[in-house]
């Protein structure tokens, strides 16, 4: 089974400028979760998706987005990048159909960097 | 609100030596997962162990052991006959009822050949 993949995996921006990264789950995954990781703060909760549908978001400013299509690909957008937005962004899908497939597997990442 | 606090930012040990490094956290949730994935320098996170809260067993995949203690709600890895490959930064992680994983800061762990 092939595992997750993102893409792309490196990327670099200017300020002001908007991005989106693309995530492709395990086959057979329902739930994606995104994480962002700095030096400074570490893993960083971002948001999770099962089924199309948000489930929960983290303590993030509306410039960041999400959205999770019928094939369980997901999608995550930042608008007006800032300096700080610089970071490895990953992606995780885990079976979610119950309480014990919250296994999370995780993508090689993309790494933005915003001059 | 959960927190995990890992308390050594860096650890070293020789190369077939045993090490331990530890986590705590803190919830008022009674049913929980807890994690520890490791990070090599490609930045690929890896599933090392997984435990279930409800479980008193401790979790145990061939060379990386788990001592659970919920009441104190430490959660600490022991990795036995450590190699060069092991070598990476270790994040413990809380998973909850609110779908997300809450992270640690991390340790780094240093193998000596």
């Amino acid at each position: 089974k092939a595992g997750v993949t993102q893409t792309p995996r490196y990327l670099i921006k200017t300020r002001g400028q908007q991005v989106t990264l693309s995530c492709s789950p395990i086959s057979g995954h329902r739930s994606v979760s995104w994480y962002q990781q700095t030096p400074g703060q570490g893993l960083q909760f971002l948001f999770e998706y099962f089924s199309e549908t948000q489930r929960n978001k983290g303590n993030f400013p509306g410039r960041f987005s999400g959205r999770q299509f019928s094939n369980s690909r997901s999608e995550m957008n930042v608008s007006t990048l800032e300096l700080g937005d610089s970071a490895l962004y990953l992606c995780a899908s885990s079976l979610a159909q119950g309480s014990q497939d919250n296994e999370q597997f995780f993508g090689p990442g993309t790494r933005l960097t915003v001059l | 609100a959960q927190t995990v606090t890992q308390s050594q930012p860096e650890m070293s040990v020789q190369e077939a030596e045993t090490v331990t490094l530890s986590c705590t956290y803190d919830t008022s949730e009674s049913d929980y997962y807890l994690f520890w994935y490791k990070q090599p320098p490609s930045r690929q996170m890896i599933l090392v162990i997984r435990q279930e809260a409800y479980k008193q067993q401790n979790a145990t995949e061939n060379r990386f052991s788990v001592n659970f203690q919920k009441a104190a709600k430490s959660f600490s890895l022991k990795i036995s006959d450590s190699q060069l490959g092991d070598a990476a930064m270790y994040f413990c992680a809380f998973y909850g009822s609110n779908y997300q994983l809450i992270w640690g800061a991390g340790t780094k762990l240093i193998i000596k050949p």
